[in-house]
């Protein structure tokens, strides 16, 4: 199984911040990676897919880079909307989910 | 508007046979590409890829849990289905159906998900 380890697991960060989420693979997945956002209550949100594909809708505020095992979630400028957890998936073999990282305002 | 919606029995007792039914409007599961998947959630944990059918009828599961898992379609191709066989404490959570698109029916990434149906298991 392929493992995703995310960090930090909570970040705290003032609104207009540029926030960086991190996301490890166990193995090479490639470009294999998507990102969601999930508020409390809600079902999660589709962010990022392919590891850099905005998705249609998604605030351009949002951006995802890396490949092979290291992936990263950047926000260029929090907003208070924002506030939420995060998680990571690959679907290179099987599909895994990151323990995911809880974003707050500070 | 592509939209999903699950249903479950709420609450059952261990070692009984969870059933879960999502019902989705705005595509068809018949139409090439078409995958629907069936995630859960412990309440304050992450998120666990149980099972998943595509448009060819194909179906793919979480190894782990594969023994005690069934995934099925309606004919008219708007439902999924999923039976979770020996029900234990920990199959407590949220479960979402979430639809992708692929094309070679493997799940990839999840555009689109249902609200999500809140199952317990106590005695």
């Amino acid at each position: 199984d392929i493992q995703m380890t995310q960090s930090p697991s909570l970040l705290s960060a003032s609104v207009g911040d540029r926030v960086t989420l991190n996301c490890k693979a166990s193995q090479n997945i490639y470009k294999n990676l998507a990102w969601y956002q999930q508020k409390l209550g809600e079902a999660p949100k589709l962010l990022i897919y392919n590891a850099n594909s905005l998705q249609t809708g998604i605030p351009s505020r949002f951006s995802g880079s890396g490949s092979g095992t290291d992936f990263t979630l950047t926000i260029s400028s929090l907003q208070p909307e924002d506030v939420a957890t995060y998680f990571c998936q690959q679907y290179y073999s099987g599909l895994t989910f990151g323990s995911g990282t809880k974003l707050e305002i500070k | 508007q592509v939209t999903l919606k699950e249903s479950g029995p709420g609450m059952l007792q261990p070692s009984k046979t969870l059933s879960l039914t999502c019902s989705f409007s705005g595509f068809s599961l018949s139409t090439s590409g078409m995958v629907v998947s069936w995630i859960r959630q412990p309440s304050g944990k992450s998120l666990e890829w149980l099972a998943a059918i595509d448009w060819d009828g194909d179906k793919y599961y979480n190894p782990s849990l594969k023994s005690r898992l069934t995934v099925s379609k309606n004919t008219s191709n708007t439902q999924v289905f999923l039976k979770i066989t020996s029900v234990d404490i920990a199959d407590t959570a949220t479960y979402y159906c979430a639809r992708s698109e692929a094309t070679v029916g493997v799940p990839n990434w999840f555009a689109y998900w249902g609200q999500g149906t809140l199952v317990t298991v106590s005695s």
